[in-house]
């Protein structure tokens, strides 16, 4: 069964480093998204991306985030200058479309980032 | 802003059904009513959707009140592994691509 994959499993970083989260969407998914999730508090949104653009973003996904797809398969997640309350994890998810049947979002097991 | 009432917390036998109750009074007419599921550590999972009729699938099934303003995850037969958080995240608002997850309900299995 397809799945989203995510790399690395777990990322220790510097406050004030850059991290780059990785994510490998289902091959026929249009819609990716990137949502966070701080220890013990609920799983929140952060951006959606559709041909190329970002389509939606929340008030946490301010200038220090920014989402790319570089090639084909990848859909990343770009921290410029990590603080210590970027500490999370982050989920990555895609879906086939948006609006009908297909648009169930399907995750990947999560980053957790660890901001020192 | 869409949102979703759970119970906090449910206990349930081993080998035994589960009823797990959503209330979406808010949700509009044309979105799908989603289920996930979040084991310890884990990222959301997928359970099961549907829009207006009842859905089974070779996880749980999916009743779905006439008003779609509730709808009730069922585990025919509860195991360990299903002891989780379930949540039925609706979309933000009209046009939104992002699900709103609430606190879910932690679902306990006892053996």
């Amino acid at each position: 069964e397809p799945e989203v994959t995510q790399t690395p499993s777990h990322q220790v970083t510097q406050m004030g480093q850059e991290v780059i989260l990785r994510c490998v969407p289902i091959s026929n998914h249009l819609y990716f998204y990137w949502y966070r999730q701080i220890l013990g508090q609920k799983v929140e949104f952060l951006v959606s991306f559709y041909n190329n653009e970002i389509s939606e973003k929340s008030e946490i996904f301010d200038d220090q985030f920014s989402v790319e797809r570089p090639d084909g398969s990848n859909f990343t997640l770009k921290i410029r200058s990590t603080k210590l309350e970027d500490s999370a994890m982050y989920f990555c998810a895609s879906s086939e479309g948006l609006g009908s049947f297909t648009d169930t979002q399907y995750f990947g097991p999560g980053t957790r980032l660890t901001v020192l | 802003d869409a949102k979703t009432t759970q119970p906090n917390s449910m206990e349930s036998n081993e080998e035994e059904p589960v009823h797990l109750p959503c209330n979406h009074s808010t949700i509009s007419g044309t979105d799908y009513i989603h289920w996930y599921r979040q084991l310890p550590s884990q990222g959301p999972e997928y359970v099961i959707h549907g829009l207006t009729s009842n859905v089974n699938n070779r996880m749980a099934s999916l009743a779905i009140a006439e008003d779609r303003k509730s709808s009730t995850l069922i585990l025919h037969r509860a195991t360990l592994r299903d002891a989780a958080v379930y949540y039925c995240p609706p979309r933000s608002g009209a046009g939104s691509y992002q699900l709103t997850f609430g606190k879910g309900t932690k679902l306990s299995v006892i053996p």
